[in-house]
C-alpha cells in the first residue's frame, strides 16, 4: 500500500459527460501529480501541484482541469469526454523536494462509451 | 528539457535468465534517477533509486548504477523469475518527474 488513495477505482460514462477523479496523497506529502496511461501512448504527464499551487503542466487538454485543495487532496476534472479519453488515470504524491521519489495510487480506470 | 529514453520492448525471457533494460537520460541539472515497476492491474511501485553519480540502487535482486559520464541508469537482474513479469519504467526527477516509455518484460517458466 503506497498510502495514495484514488477514487473511484472504475468509472464508466458516456461521451460528452463530465467526471471528477479524486486523489488523497500520502500523509505529509505536499505535491500531487496526475498521469494518463493508455495502451498506445504509455504514461503521459498531465499536471503537478505543490501545496495548492500549480507547479508543472504537461500534455493536459483544455477539456481537463485539476486543482489541489487546502487539505492537499486533489481532483482531476474531465469534461466533454470522448472515446479517446478512455484510459487509466494515476495520481502520485511526493514530498515535493527536488529529486524526491513519487508514490502512486492504484489508478482510476475510465471507460467512455 | 529533461527526458528519459529506455529500450523498447517487449522483452521475453526464460526463468533464470539475465535481464538488462537500458535507460539513458538528458537533464540540465543533477537529477535523482528511479526505476518503477507496474505489475498487471496495479499502479506503479518504486523499485529502486539513486540520487547521485556512482550510487547503486538495489531491491529484490535488481540493481542499477547512476553513471553520469554515460548518462545512463541501466536496470539489471541476474536471474529472473516468472513473478518479475511486469512493465518497467525508468524515471528522473530534477525539477520535474519524467518517465520513459516503459518496457514490458515477460518471463516464461
Amino acid at each position: 500500500d503506497s498510502g495514495v488513495t484514488q477514487t473511484p477505482k472504475h468509472l464508466i460514462t458516456a461521451t460528452g459527460q463530465r467526471v471528477t477523479l479524486r486523489c488523497s496523497p500520502r500523509s505529509g506529502d505536499l505535491s500531487v501529480y496526475w498521469y494518463q496511461q493508455s495502451l498506445d501512448q504509455g504514461l503521459q504527464f498531465l499536471i503537478q501541484y505543490y501545496n495548492g499551487e500549480e507547479r508543472a503542466k504537461g500534455n493536459i487538454l483544455e477539456r481537463f482541469s485539476a486543482q489541489q485543495f487546502p487539505d492537499l487532496h486533489s481532483e482531476l476534472n474531465l469534461s466533454s469526454l470522448e472515446l479517446g479519453d478512455s484510459a487509466l488515470y494515476f495520481c502520485a504524491s511526493s514530498s515535493g523536494g527536488i529529486g524526491t521519489e513519487a508514490f502512486f495510487g492504484q489508478g482510476t480506470r475510465l471507460t467512455v462509451v | 528539457g529533461d527526458s528519459v529514453t529506455q529500450m523498447e520492448g517487449p522483452v521475453t525471457l526464460s526463468e533464470e535468465a539475465c535481464l538488462t533494460i537500458n535507460c539513458t537520460y538528458t537533464a540540465t541539472g543533477y537529477p535523482s534517477l528511479f526505476w518503477y515497476v507496474q505489475y498487471p492491474g496495479e499502479g506503479l511501485q518504486l523499485l529502486l533509486k539513486a540520487t547521485k553519480a556512482d550510487d547503486k540502487g538495489s531491491n529484490k535482486g535488481f540493481e542499477a548504477t547512476y553513471r553520469k559520464e554515460t548518462t545512463s541508469f541501466h536496470l539489471e537482474k541476474g536471474s529472473v523469475q516468472v513473478s518479475d513479469s511486469a512493465v518497467y519504467f525508468c524515471a528522473l526527477n530534477d525539477y520535474k518527474l519524467s518517465f520513459g516509455a516503459g518496457t514490458t518484460v515477460t518471463v516464461r517458466a
